[in-house]
């Protein structure tokens, strides 16, 4: 089945730094992007939606100057948090959409630890 | 937007089929209804969708109502490593404002 990939999958940064996640769909073009996060033991919550070459969509709460997403290309999206902190360590998830019949795959996750 | 209902949680015994119910009774016309799961700290993967025939791959078949108000995912055999929670979500064509709920935690026991 169709891949989408995140890298890294766990990454611990300090209090007050920036942090990149990538989300990469490896053998389709996704027109559109969809960034999550998941506390523990809850649901995932969608923080934004992408379009490759357009900005961002963002949920009702979400700041999008502390959470930047960048889709530059049809099988790539970046999300940055910027200025982290504690309170932002959760588990990040992406998804793409594409292929023949538009599924949406998801991708591995990202742990991220704000220290 | 849709939304599903599902039992929080169920248990199946090894080697059985599990069937898993989700009510999706405001549904529209355009939306699909998907299944996915999720093993602890992964993220979710893909099952099956469907519109409104049924719909059958290697992983599970699944089982939409003439009035696609209600579907049923079926794992044919279940297994040890089919424990997770699989969620049941009605996603427009477009990708649009679809929300994960809860999901039911499936068991299975040896």
């Amino acid at each position: 089945g169709a891949v989408v990939s995140q890298h890294p999958s766990w990454v611990i940064c300090k209090s007050g730094t920036s942090v990149k996640i990538e989300c990469r769909s490896l053998d389709f073009q996704a027109t559109t992007m969809f960034w999550y996060r998941q506390f523990p033991k809850q649901s995932l919550m969608l923080m934004a939606t992408s379009n490759e070459g357009s900005k961002a969509t963002y949920e009702q709460g979400v700041e999008k100057d502390k959470f930047l997403i960048n889709h530059a290309s049809l099988t790539l999206s970046t999300l940055t948090v910027t200025s982290a902190h504690p309170e932002d360590s959760s588990f990040y998830i992406c998804s793409a959409r594409g292929g023949g019949r538009n599924t949406i795959y998801f991708g591995e996750g990202s742990w991220l630890t704000v220290v | 937007d849709a939304k599903t209902t599902q039992p929080p949680s169920m248990d199946c015994a090894e080697g059985r089929a599990a069937n898993l119910p989700c009510n999706h009774s405001t549904i529209s016309g355009n939306e699909y209804v998907y299944w996915y799961r999720q093993i602890h700290s992964q993220g979710p993967q893909y099952i099956i969708h469907g519109l409104k025939n049924n719909e059958t791959n290697e992983m599970a078949s699944l089982i939409i109502t003439e009035d696609r108000k209600s579907s049923t995912l079926i794992l044919p055999h279940a297994t040890l490593r089919d424990t997770a929670v699989y969620y049941c979500i009605a996603i427009n064509n477009y990708g649009q404002n679809f929300v994960f709920g809860p999901g039911t935690r499936l068991s299975v026991l040896p």
